[in-house]
């Protein structure tokens, strides 16, 4: 089954600074990568995806990179803000009428004024 | 819509106790999944229905634990007996598959399970 690795599991960053979060998978057929984002005591809601068929996509400042020959995949946020603390989690899945996303084991992001 | 709906949002219960939690998905999804949050295993799928049908329940710990969905708006996680190692948050998600195959899933807000 699929395996996926999550880095780094906790991350602090100044307002304003950039976040990193890389993520790696086993399952050459994956073709679809999600990102959650969990603040504290709630549940994770979707914040971006990415499908196999592109390397880069953004919205605002958030963007998710794709390397398919290498299996990683990655979250960037740009300009950060302290709404933007909280636990954010890659997954990745085949699509498909038997898909199942299968999620890293979380970031941990402190964003600090 | 109201999203996702799950009961009850805390449980606090003795070890050797029955525990049902609850889910009702959004209307319209085919797919419903169970996962449980730890802050050691992070977020472990459990089981997983489609059409009301379970499809990979391989992530169930044990015996002690079951699911059913009896229809497409409703489905039950058990645990029989619990033990304190079942303490968790149990998150229900559903969703419906896109035309691109990709499913995307809305968390209810999940039921944290304490065991005594």
């Amino acid at each position: 089954g699929e395996n996926v690795e999550q880095h780094p599991s906790t991350l602090s960053v100044q307002e304003g600074d950039s976040a990193v979060i890389k993520c790696t998978y086993s399952d050459s057929a994956s073709n679809y990568f999600p990102w959650y984002k969990q603040e504290l005591g709630k549940r994770p809601q979707l914040i971006i995806d990415i499908r196999s068929n592109v390397g880069e996509k953004k919205d605002q400042r958030i963007a998710v990179t794709l390397n398919k020959t290498a299996k990683h995949f990655s979250l960037h946020i740009t300009e950060t803000q302290p709404e933007d603390s909280a636990v954010y989690f890659c997954a990745a899945s085949r699509t498909g009428t038997a898909s199942k996303l299968t999620f890293g084991t979380g970031t941990r992001l402190q964003v600090t004024l | 819509d109201a999203g996702v709906i799950q009961s009850p949002r805390h449980e606090v219960t003795e070890m050797g106790q029955e525990v049902t939690l609850r889910c009702k998905p959004i209307s319209g999804h085919d797919y419903l999944f169970w996962y449980r949050q730890t802050m050691m295993r992070g977020l472990e799928l459990l089981i997983y229905f489609n059409n009301n049908v379970p499809i990979d329940d391989s992530g169930m710990p044990e015996d002690r634990f079951s699911a059913k969905m009896p229809n497409a708006s409703f489905s039950t996680l058990k645990i029989q007996p619990s033990e304190p190692r079942d303490s968790a948050v149990y998150f229900c998600a559903s969703s419906r598959t896109a035309n691109s195959g990709a499913n995307v899933l809305t968390f209810g807000a999940g039921s944290r399970l304490t065991v005594l």
